[in-house]
């Protein structure tokens, strides 16, 4: 098993640009996650996805953000026009079951740096 | 007042002792609890999951609820260096069925 891929890896932008985070879930695994980690505010959840639909996105901090699913091996969270305050580590995860919460596997992570 | 409150450490011990990571929630309805550890610059892993009140152990780690007093905690016995990391206690919130995260504690096991 690949488990979850994230790409890029690490992203260094600029004030304003667009950025597009991109996961690969494990096949199979119905639930999908976005997670952003800062050391303020810990390990947050963004918004997650049950069979590529939304079902929660009430961790979206703004219209600035959004996230798609549009097949079940494919997501993105997109960032625009990013902000300083938006460097974090963004972790994509994924789970095969509903009781999500013990299964979930996380993938290693995109570093973004907003100058 | 944060949802779920952890001492962000550093907490060090030495090799061999037991180590004590404590929790604390705000939400009286939450029903699950997590532990995870996440290395320096890794993603985190799920240890340990504790849904009634008492003691649940797995190998070196005890995992402790206390539903009245709001309050989870992490024993690791025989502490290793290898267990150096930052520990994360996760709770999933009454009525939701989200994980809300604490900051981590940081343990540093010193040989």
């Amino acid at each position: 098993d690949a488990g979850v891929i994230q790409s890029p890896r690490h992203e260094v932008t600029e004030m304003g640009q667009e950025v597009t985070l991109r996961c690969k879930p494990i096949s199979g695994h119905d639930y999908l996650f976005w997670y952003r980690q800062t050391m303020m505010r810990g390990l947050e959840l963004l918004i997650y996805f049950n069979n590529n639909v939304p079902i929660d996105d009430s961790g979206m901090p703004e219209d600035r953000f959004s996230a798609k699913m549009p097949n079940a091996s494919f997501s993105t969270l997109k960032i625009q026009p990013s902000e300083p305050r938006d460097s974090a580590v963004y972790f994509c995860a994924s789970s095969p079951d509903p009781k999500y919460q013990e299964t979930q596997y996380f993938g290693p992570g995109t570093r973004l740096l907003v100058l | 007042q944060k949802e779920v409150e952890q001492n962000s450490g550093p907490l060090s011990v030495p090799e061999g002792a037991i180590a004590s990571l404590n929790c604390t929630y705000s939400d009286r309805g939450s029903q699950s609890f997590f532990w995870y550890r996440q290395y320096s610059g890794k993603s985190p892993e799920l240890i340990m999951s504790i849904y009634s009140n008492g003691d649940k152990e797995d190998g070196r780690f005890t995992a402790q609820l206390n539903k009245a007093s709001q309050y989870v905690s992490l024993l690791i016995r025989d502490s290793q260096p290898s267990d150096s990391a930052t520990y994360l206690c996760a709770v999933i919130r009454g009525g939701f069925q989200k994980l809300v995260f604490g900051t981590g504690t940081r343990l540093l096991v010193s040989p």
